[in-house]
């Protein structure tokens, strides 16, 4: 089975760094991905992990630990744009399986 | 297209009715999903083409619902006999290889 989880909600200061961890286990493992859905849109592609490590992509930056099953999204230098779910996915074979989301909301 | 396109992008129905959503892909993108998100919930997977066959259908939520895809492009899914719970927003997203989707931006249902 999939179960993958990550916080339902954050808040955060315009300006500052928010850190959203996701943690899985998972019958299978080919590598993690990061959307990001503004709300009433479709999710966007933010990041893919497949080796351990940071990959980092201007202002966001994903982590990811095989061994520990779990990853983080790092957004920093928050802008109000960022207001937005951010989901989880793990891919297994040619499956992605989604968390719940993180809606992080930014204020002024 | 420039991107994977879903019709309609609305659709109201009532109860009992059948229907039909349609996706079209990103040209040359052999794999094509349908995903079901309900309000304030995640993405909840539904069927998987890999060009026209589809090996997994296992989140099809009853026999009411059912896919097709031909020519390695158009996809459609049908919900017959609609319920309530069937309101959602029915997103198809494409890809090259598997992983890294593409969607489109949704087929928002509502069934009255």
């Amino acid at each position: 089975g999939q179960n993958i989880d990550q916080p339902t909600e954050m808040t955060a200061t315009e300006g500052a760094i928010v850190q959203i961890n996701c943690t899985y286990q998972t019958s299978g493992f080919n590598g993690l991905f990061w959307y990001q859905q503004h709300a009433g849109e479709a999710p966007t592609f933010l990041s893919y992990n497949v080796l351990d490590g940071l990959e980092e992509k201007g202002r966001f930056s994903s982590f990811l630990s095989r061994s520990k099953g779990y990853s983080y999204l790092l957004l920093k230098e928050l802008q109000m744009k960022d207001s937005a779910s951010y989901l989880c996915a793990v891919s297994n074979d040619y499956k992605l399986s989604f968390g719940a989301g993180t809606t992080v909301t930014v204020r002024a | 297209g420039a991107g994977v396109s879903q019709s309609p992008s609305n659709k109201v129905t009532e109860k009992g009715k059948d229907v039909e959503l349609r996706c079209d892909p990103i040209s040359g993108h052999t794999a094509l999903y349908w995903y079901r998100q309900r309000l304030g919930q995640g993405l909840e997977f539904l069927i998987y083409f890999q060009g026209n066959s589809a090996p997994d259908k296992s989140g099809l939520p009853s026999d009411r619902f059912s896919a097709e895809r031909t020519g390695e492009s158009v996809s459609t899914l049908t919900i017959q006999r609609t319920q309530q719970e069937d309101s959602a927003v029915y997103l198809c997203a494409s890809s090259r290889t598997e992983g890294g989707l593409y969607f489109g931006p949704g087929t928002r249902l509502t069934v009255t």
